[in-house]
């Protein structure tokens, strides 16, 4: 059964850091893994989605990689802001012959930047 | 917005009562999902849908009953529901099956008394 790990469960930085937050899972039989934002209360927004055949995704201040034989993905974030601020989630699509599979979570990472 | 739309975003429900989560996308995708998220674990995967077609159903306890009627809208319907079934429920839906991005509802909060 696939498992995703998320480290650190928690993080508050100062404003302007440089940060990575971690994902690991321990099936590396996948499709894709794709990293979300859920504010308080709210629903999940997709930040970047990577094909298992790609090894990082760009998107603004944010740089996701992934090294699927390892099972291991991180989430670059660049020049923190007090609106980085969120729960940031990291999820796997299995590869099952093509099936409709959805996606296994992890327990997420609480950042909090500093103003 | 995401283009996937949840109504009602609140619910409070007692044990006895029978009331149904909508779920909509506007983005003409083909696959639809229903997901759990409970405090402090990990979002649950609950059902898949494929073109109206159900394709998966993760041991869901059948006091949840899904329901498909076209490829833009989703239903959870719920009866006879116990307190730890409180949760966040959150609709997503994607192009395809498999290899597509999903996209999330802002969720309904449920809370069973």
């Amino acid at each position: 059964k696939q498992e995703v790990t998320q480290i650190p469960a928690a993080l508050s930085v100062p404003e302007g850091e440089n940060l990575v937050l971690n994902c690991s899972f321990t099936d590396s039989a996948i499709y894709n893994l794709q990293w979300f934002r859920q504010d308080p209360g709210k629903g999940l927004t997709s930040l970047l989605l990577i094909q298992s055949s790609q090894r990082e995704q760009t998107s603004g201040r944010l740089n996701a990689s992934l090294d699927k034989s390892s099972g291991r993905s991180t989430l670059y974030i660049a020049a923190s802001q007090p609106g980085d601020s969120a729960t940031y989630l990291c999820a796997v699509r299995p590869d099952s012959g093509g099936g409709a599979d959805g996606l296994t979570f992890g327990k997420g990472t609480h950042l909090i930047i500093q103003p | 917005e995401t283009g996937v739309t949840q109504t009602p975003r609140h619910l409070v429900m007692g044990m006895t009562n029978k009331k149904s989560l909508k779920c909509e996308q506007h983005l003409g995708h083909n696959a639809m999902y229903w997901y759990k998220q409970s405090a402090k674990k990990p979002l649950e995967l609950m059902f898949v849908y494929s073109l109206e077609e159900r394709v998966e159903n993760n041991s869901v306890p059948s006091r949840f009953s899904p329901e498909c009627p076209n490829s833009s809208h989703l239903f959870l319907h719920l009866h006879t529901l116990q307190p730890e079934d409180s949760a966040l429920y959150l609709c997503a839906s994607s192009q395809g099956t498999s290899n597509y991005e999903q996209y999330f509802g802002p969720g309904t909060r449920l809370t069973v008394t």
